[in-house]
């Protein structure tokens, strides 16, 4: 069974552009969440979609954005890029549960460098 | 809201000695705790995982840990490490969903403890 597959792996954009990064689940996961993780904040909370719909939000600006197919593959979306938007960004998906804990996995992730 | 505490940045280890990485949560209800390993440029990888029952869990690579209410921990144990177990290993804290809606909330992390393995 493929794991959680993200494209690209690594790249380099310029301040001021916009970039898109795209997250296919595992099979059968129909939740898709998305982290950002940097040196110095650690790994945060971006957004997670569940049937197409954005359930929960962490504390991040309107630059970043996401969505969901009807596949269940997710983008997430970063516009006018800053310095700072550099970082490993993290998608992780889950087998939605009628109940209890739900086993989230990760993927390799891309690496984003904003020069 | 929720949030994760390893008091620990670094540890060293020798190769052979046993392990014991602390997690200390914040959370008002029962949390759902995982323990995730993280090599050099790679993703996260799932070592184990607390949702109810037993609170003695074992996972993958020989681990284990320890649910303890009382003193909000979650501590990450191997009793014996070997050199390839050097990564960054993280604890989280996850609200998950209790209704029939299911998903799953964000996880809160914690800052990371890197693991040096001395031969």
């Amino acid at each position: 069974k493929a794991g959680v597959t993200q494209t690209p792996r690594y790249l380099i954009k310029t301040r001021g552009q916009q970039v898109t990064l795209s997250c296919s689940p595992i099979s059968g996961h129909r939740s898709v969440s998305w982290y950002q993780q940097t040196p110095g904040q650690g790994l945060q909370f971006l957004f997670e979609y569940f049937s197409e719909t954005q359930r929960n939000k962490g504390n991040f600006p309107g630059r970043f954005s996401g969505r969901q197919f009807s596949n269940s593959r997710s983008e997430m979306n970063v516009s006018t890029l800053e310095l700072g938007d550099s970082a490993l960004y993290l998608c992780a998906s889950s087998f939605v549960a009628s109940q209890g804990g739900n086993t989230i996995y990760f993927g390799e992730g891309s690496w984003l460098t904003v020069v | 809201a929720q949030s994760v505490t390893q008091p620990d940045i670094h540890i060293t280890v020798s190769e052979g000695a046993s392990l014991e990485l602390r997690c200390n949560y914040s959370y008002g209800a029962t949390p759902y705790l995982f323990w995730y390993v993280q090599s050099p440029g790679q993703g996260l990888q799932l070592l184990l995982k607390y949702f109810s029952g037993d609170t003695l869990v074992q996972g993958i690579k020989g681990f284990e840990a320890e649910f303890k209410r009382s003193q909000s921990s979650f501590n990450l144990r191997k009793p014996s490490v070997h050199w390839s177990d050097a990564a960054e290993y993280f604890c989280a804290v996850g609200a998950g969903r209790r209704d029939s809606g299911g998903g799953a909330d964000g996880l809160t992390f914690g800052k990371g403890t890197h693991l040096i393995i001395q031969p």
